[in-house]
């Protein structure tokens, strides 16, 4: 079965302060496929990056960098130097590469940002 | 911009009478949509995947006859809530792939649709 864990429910920050996300995913599929949503208070769920499970490179867009350890089955993600408007609820998801490729979330983590 | 739409954002209804909910692939073809539930501070949870042509598939536990999905053209699904009820209540968000056969594509989801039954 696949299956995505989010083990922190919310987390608090001070803005400038660094903060990582943590994601953690089961599948039996070698080849498969992780995202990582944010979806702000207004709903819209906004994608901020896909990993193909073949690819371990690591990967930074401005202040979001992404870990993908495939040994741990991990895909964490961290915010560089936060800001209010990072405050939202991200969440982590799965993909296969079978089926309707429909998608499977985490829990989803609430972050907070203050100023 | 955003390249699914989905319509309303919100709505409120009365006990029993159905709602329906539309999403809109804006700039390209979804022959296959998919809807989700999210109740208040959880995660989505899929419903359905609607087909274009056919008779959408259905997650486990989710009522057929609840929940009608109608996928008639390449750029349009509706999910239509019958007889809805206040347990109904909740927060509906579709999403469609640019591309289904390449799976290495992004799903873009609407901006949701906020649903209360009073």
């Amino acid at each position: 079965a696949q299956k995505v864990t989010q083990a922190q429910t919310e987390i608090s920050v001070v803005e400038k302060e660094d903060v990582t996300l943590d994601c953690v995913y089961e599948t039996r599929d070698t080849t498969y496929y992780l995202f990582w949503y944010k979806q702000p208070p207004s709903g819209e769920l906004v994608f901020l990056i896909r990993r193909n499970s073949f690819d371990e490179q690591n990967e930074i867009s401005g202040r979001y960098s992404w870990n993908f350890q495939k040994s741990t089955s991990s895909f964490n993600f961290t915010i560089t130097a936060s800001q209010v408007v990072d405050s939202a609820v991200y969440f982590c998801a799965l993909r296969m590469n079978t089926g309707f490729q429909k998608l499977v979330f985490g829990t989803g983590t609430r972050l907070l940002v203050s100023p | 911009g955003a390249v699914v739409s989905q319509h309303p954002s919100w709505v409120i209804c009365k006990s029993g009478t159905s709602v329906k909910i539309e999403c809109r692939s804006l700039d390209f073809q979804a022959t296959t949509m998919f809807w989700y539930r999210q109740f208040p501070k959880q995660s989505l949870m899929l419903m359905a995947t609607s087909n274009e042509g056919s008779k959408a598939t259905y997650e486990q536990g989710v009522e057929k006859d609840k929940f009608l999905i109608n996928h008639a053209s390449l750029t349009l699904s509706t999910l239509t809530v019958t007889s809805a009820h206040p347990e109904d209540s909740s927060f509906y968000i579709c999403s469609a792939h640019r591309n289904p056969i390449l799976v290495n594509t992004e799903a873009f989801f609407g901006q949701g649709t906020r649903l209360t039954v009073v």
